[in-house]
């Protein structure tokens, strides 16, 4: 099983839908756990940490199940400009809390 | 800009040569990473400095790659000997030494392409 895994997409959506991500990862020790926004060819952004008790920042609420191993980005409303490439990273915990694992990423695309 | 910077954006080489990368990080940032990633795939790790110390390498570092960090400011990431599989996108991460949380800004990345 890999690191952190991610929905594969692409996500095609309408302008204005909701749409979920989600990204498992094996390590139960595992720490901090966050989500980037890249666009083609650029570089990872971050976009948000992912706390225990969830955090929202305007159209985007990012949920953590340490029971099930899995964070979630939930984008409401989307634009146009929410198309891009959407990654989960994670870090270990322990001495290593510095280190990223990323998934692969999973693809959005939105449309007019 | 007071981003991480990385010189040169763009690097085309041919296989055999030596290259070699330039990232600044945000200037409160002690701790400092390189991440390679391919078309396709997520940054992988390869490396991280906490200020000048390079305190862990990823198995992905080969010994044709180092890296250091000398004044704990700017980093170069060196390849030497280049091959095929080396092109990617290289990007460098900073951040600061706070609490639990980690949270990683990157630069533009270096495109390398070993032809």
């Amino acid at each position: 099983r890999k690191e952190v895994e991610q929905d594969p997409g692409p996500f095609n959506v309408p302008e204005g839908a909701t749409v979920a991500f989600n990204c498992t990862y094996s390590n139960s020790a595992s720490q901090s756990f966050f989500w980037y926004r890249q666009d083609c060819r650029k570089e990872p952004k971050l976009l948000m940490s992912v706390y225990s008790s969830g955090n929202e920042d305007g159209r985007f609420t990012a949920q953590l199940n340490r029971a099930s191993q899995y964070i979630s980005l939930l984008i409401r409303d989307s634009k146009l400009s929410d198309s891009a490439t959407y990654l989960c990273a994670v870090t270990p915990g322990g001495g290593s809390n510095y280190k990223l694992t990323f998934g692969k990423g999973t693809l959005l695309t939105v449309n007019p | 800009d007071t981003g991480v910077s990385q010189d040169p954006r763009h690097k085309i080489t041919k296989r055999g040569q030596n290259v070699t990368f330039r990232c600044d990080p945000i200037s409160e940032h002690n701790r400092l990473y390189w991440y390679r990633q391919t078309l396709g795939q997520g940054p992988e790790f390869l490396t991280y400095f906490q200020n000048e110390a390079q305190l862990e390498k990823s198995r992905l570092l080969s010994d044709r790659f180092s890296a250091e960090r000398p004044k704990g400011s700017f980093s170069t990431l060196e390849i030497q000997r280049t091959e095929q599989g080396d092109s990617a996108m290289y990007l460098c991460a900073s951040s600061p030494t706070r609490g639990l949380n980690t949270e990683a800004f990157f630069g533009q990345g270096t495109r390398l392409t070993v032809v």
